[in-house]
């Protein structure tokens, strides 16, 4: 069964400028997660979709990061324009029926270095 | 305000050297303590739930215990591919899971 699928791995740009990373989930999980990992923390959630719909995102910085889940399965998360403190491991997580248990299944991230 | 801490921000054992990882937390009404692993480059990757305090989950040379205040991952002869950095989180009231900043342990051979 494949993973959690993430994309680009890494991205480098300088600031001011435009990002999107793409999810893919575990197929049949309807739940999703996007993560912010900073160098020495632990992760921090930015937003949950249940199906398509955004039931959580409090700490999704909405001036300049959005995100979608079209059709319940693949998501896009944007920043725009990317800030300096925006350089992040940016980690998707799905989960299925069984996500009360807090079993998430990450992918490998996509790791951002604004200039 | 809820959080967890984790302690020691790293930790180097030779192997088979027996230790243990803390996780501090303070949280009103916990609906469950997990612990992840996670190895450099990639993401965390999913090891135990506890919910009540005295239960114990077993996963080859790990062992995750609960109480009221704080959970312990102990770790048994361990041995260099156990080498990463390990999270403890809490479930928060929205379902999602916060995590603590994590202890990196190193096992020499």
């Amino acid at each position: 069964e494949a993973g959690v699928v993430q994309s680009p791995r890494y991205k480098i740009i300088e600031k001011k400028q435009p990002v999107a990373f793409w999810c893919n989930p575990i197929s049949g999980h309807n739940t999703l997660y996007w993560y912010r990992q900073n160098l020495g923390q632990g992760p921090e959630l930015l937003i949950r979709y249940e199906n398509e719909e955004a039931v959580d995102d409090s700490q999704l910085p909405k001036d300049r990061f959005s995100a979608e889940r079209l059709k319940g399965v693949d998501s896009t998360l944007k920043i725009q324009p990317a800030e300096l403190g925006d350089s992040a491991v940016y980690l998707c997580a799905s989960s299925g029926y069984q996500h009360n248990t807090g079993e998430l299944f990450f992918g490998e991230g996509s790791r951002l270095t604004v200039l | 305000e809820d959080q967890v801490t984790q302690s020691p921000e790293a930790l180097r054992l030779q192997e088979g050297e027996s230790s243990s990882l803390n996780c501090s937390y303070t949280v009103s009404g916990l609906r469950g303590l997990f612990w992840y692993r996670q190895d450099p480059g990639k993401g965390p990757e999913f090891l135990f739930t506890l919910y009540s305090a005295g239960e114990e989950k077993e996963k080859e040379r790990l062992k995750a215990t609960l109480t009221k205040k704080e959970s312990f991952l102990h770790i048994t002869a361990p041995k260099p591919e156990d080498s990463a950095t390990y999270l403890c989180a809490y479930g928060g009231s929205q379902g999602n899971l916060i995590f603590g900043k994590g202890t990196k342990l190193s096992v020499k051979p």
